[in-house]
């Protein structure tokens, strides 16, 4: 069974354009969560959604980020404009259920550059 | 809050032991342990639950102590593949949105030399 899939792997960008981030949860996976990782703040939970319908976006950063999930197999992370603060690396992970015992499974990740 | 982790790195020899902590300030549910090797994914490794459980995973076991919020990642005789970062994601007593939800510590990077 594949993995969850991100896209692109990485993303160079300058600052004031938009971004867009692409994540492909496990197939039957119900809950789908976009971390940024960061050397200074470590791995922080964004976002997280539950059957496409999004739970807690209370680490969003602020207005530019914005997330959807208009299927269960597909979710999108937007940064508009984009800015050197966001360089990180961004995990998208999904798991079967979100009790405290449900694993989650992360993806690649996706490397984004904002010059 | 952000469970803390500790030491921040460590440095071994093939076949040596080590022992990286994680604790919260909150009451936990349960605590994640997962590894990332660089420019990778975080990979999991286990989960513990509230009830002072050990678990285990090759040379790698784990235990948790819930009254002091605490859990401890032990590898045993080291190989060379253990090198990476080692994050503990705690899950907090509690219901709400935060049922289920993972908070990361901020990592102990573990190298492993010949």
């Amino acid at each position: 069974d594949a993995g969850v899939i991100q896209s692109p792997r990485h993303e160079v960008t300058e600052m004031g354009q938009e971004v867009t981030l692409r994540c492909k949860p496990i197939s039957g996976h119900d809950y789908l969560f976009w971390y940024r990782q960061t050397m200074m703040r470590g791995l922080e939970l964004l976002i997280y959604f539950n059957n496409n319908v999004p739970i807690d976006d209370s680490g969003m950063p602020e207005d530019r980020f914005s997330a959807k999930m208009p299927n269960a197999s597909f979710s999108t992370l937007k940064i508009q404009p984009s800015e050197p603060r966001d360089s990180a690396v961004y995990f998208c992970a999904s798991s079967f259920g979100q009790r405290p015992t449900d694993t989650q499974y992360f993806g690649p990740g996706t490397r984004l550059t904002v010059l | 809050q952000q469970p803390v982790q500790s030491p921040q790195a460590v440095i071994l020899r093939e076949g040596e032991d080590a022992v990286i902590n994680c604790s919260s300030s909150k009451a936990l549910y349960s605590v994640h342990w997962y590894r990332q090797k660089h420019g990778e994914a975080p990979v999991f490794l286990m989960i513990l639950l509230k009830g002072g459980e050990q678990k285990g995973h090759e040379k790698i076991s784990a235990s948790f102590n819930e009254k002091k919020q605490q859990s401890s990642l032990y590898l045993t005789a080291s190989q060379l593949s253990y090198s990476g970062t080692y994050f503990c994601g705690t899950v907090p007593n509690a219901g709400g949105t935060s049922y289920g939800k993972l908070t990361f510590g901020q990592g102990t990077i573990l190298t492993v030399h010949p």
